[in-house]
């Protein structure tokens, strides 16, 4: 069974600094990886996604990740975070199951907590 | 429209009480799906529908019951559940694109769910 370990369980960054959450993902064929983020009281927003081809991904609120077949990692970055980007941040991995159904399989979660 | 969205988003319920949660979407997808989150967990598959027919149960007990009357509703029927079920219960629907594991999965903003 696939599956992603997310190394860090909580980042605190202040505002206006980089920021990097990382993620491993242990399949060795075909991959498809999503970033999520839930912010507080909310559901899951997709962030990005990496299904082939660039190994860099853009997503929304200026959130980028890049593909990294040979060390098995998709981390998530931000050049300069925001109040805002505080929430919760999940990398997952998808497998499939045949029918039109597939599974999210979800690492244990980071919480990025942006300091003023 | 890219919106899944979830009623009621808070029940309490005791523990013989029989009640339902209720989720829709209206983007023409096939595939629908139900979620389980703990507090500070990420969130663990139950049920997938495809097509309207249940493909994946993750061996759910039987106090949870899916039903999916048609393409764009889905409602997951709840009796004798457990203080320990008591969690956010998350939605979710994605496009069914032929074989493949890299559709987007779209998330309501879940029902907050109390066991007494």
């Amino acid at each position: 069974a696939q599956s992603v370990t997310q190394l860090d369980s909580q980042v605190p960054v202040f505002e206006e600094a980089p920021v990097e959450l990382r993620c491993n993902y242990s399949s060795s064929v075909s991959v498809y990886l999503f970033w999520y983020v839930q912010y507080p009281n909310q559901g899951l927003q997709l962030l990005l996604k990496y299904l082939s081809g660039s190994t860099l991904v853009k997503g929304i609120n200026g959130f980028e990740a890049e593909f990294n077949k040979s060390q098995t990692s998709f981390h998530l970055r931000k050049p300069s975070v925001h109040i805002s980007d505080t929430a919760e941040y999940f990398c997952a991995v998808s497998d499939w199951y045949g029918e039109g159904a597939q599974k999210l399989v979800f690492g244990q979660g980071t919480r990025l907590t942006i300091n003023p | 429209d890219t919106e899944v969205t979830q009623t009621p988003k808070h029940l309490v319920m005791g523990m013989t009480n029989k009640k339902s949660l209720k989720c829709e979407q209206h983007m023409g997808h096939r595939a629908m799906y139900w979620y389980k989150q703990k507090a500070k967990k990420p969130p663990e598959l139950m049920f997938v529908y495809s097509y309207e027919k249940l493909s994946i149960n993750e061996s759910v007990p039987s106090r949870f019951s899916p039903e999916c009357p048609n393409s764009s509703l889905l409602n997951l029927h709840l009796h004798a559940l457990q203080p320990e079920d008591s969690a956010l219960y998350l939605c979710a629907s994605s496009q069914d694109a032929g074989q493949s594991s890299g559709n987007t999965i779209y998330f309501g903003e879940g029902s907050w769910l109390t066991v007494v």
